[in-house]
């Protein structure tokens, strides 16, 4: 098992364009988190799949934001008209339910809108 | 609402030396703690999970201790080396709901 991948890991956009990540998950692992981390903070949570149900989401996630996970492995994050303050680290993280469900961070996808 | 901070905000030292860092969060009722680490545009890596029943866990030169009913935990690093610069980061995770409230991170520098 390689953890949990993220797909791309740097995206170079103009304002008001669309953009989409991936996450696939630890292969095992039935819940899926996203989070949002701009510089010298802290992740932010944005909202959370268990299975293909998408269970929480945060305030932070606008209409202009929306996460799928259709069969319950993958999920995609996909942010419409993008404006400068969508530039950030967008991270996904997965964890098997359980006692522990311990989070397993991916890699990240860096965002830059222009 | 969970709030989180941790403190220092940063801590510059020596190689070789002991250290602690602190977390504190406003709401009790938590059903996990967790400690990461981050190197600079990097993802988290988990460095240990304490249940809200537990009061310690410890890997290698890291130990973790919480104290739930302060709302107080530490990552207690021992005989620290330039390798375990970066930044640590504590996430509480209530129990009425599955996903962690960040703080904002202490950013470690041991030098050689």
């Amino acid at each position: 098992d390689t953890g949990v991948s993220q797909d791309p890991r740097h995206k170079i956009t103009k304002r008001g364009q669309n953009v989409t990540f991936r996450c696939d998950p630890i292969s095992e692992h039935n819940r899926l988190y996203w989070y949002r981390q701009t510089l010298g903070q802290g992740p932010e949570f944005l909202t959370y799949f268990q299975n293909e149900a998408q269970l929480e989401k945060s305030r932070l996630l606008s209409d202009r934001f929306s996460a799928e996970r259709p069969k319950g492995s993958f999920s995609t994050l996909e942010i419409q008209r993008t404006e400068q303050g969508d530039s950030a680290m967008y991270l996904c993280a997965s964890s098997a339910q359980g006692f522990t469900d311990e989070q397993y961070f991916g890699p990240g996808t860096r965002l830059t809108v222009t | 609402k969970q709030e989180v901070t941790q403190i220092p905000a940063a801590l510059s030292v020596p190689e070789g030396e002991n250290l602690v860092l602190n977390c504190s969060f406003t709401d009790s009722a938590i059903y996990n703690l967790q400690w990461f680490r981050q190197d600079p545009g990097k993802g988290l890596t988990s460095l240990l999970l304490i249940q809200s029943s537990q009061r310690e866990q410890t890997s290698g030169r890291l130990n973790a201790s919480l104290d739930k009913s302060s709302g107080r935990s530490t990552l207690y690093i021992a005989a620290s080396q330039p390798g375990d610069s970066a930044t640590y980061l504590c996430a509480v995770r209530h129990n009425y709901g599955q996903n962690f409230v960040f703080g904002p991170g202490t950013r470690l520098s041991v030098l050689p």
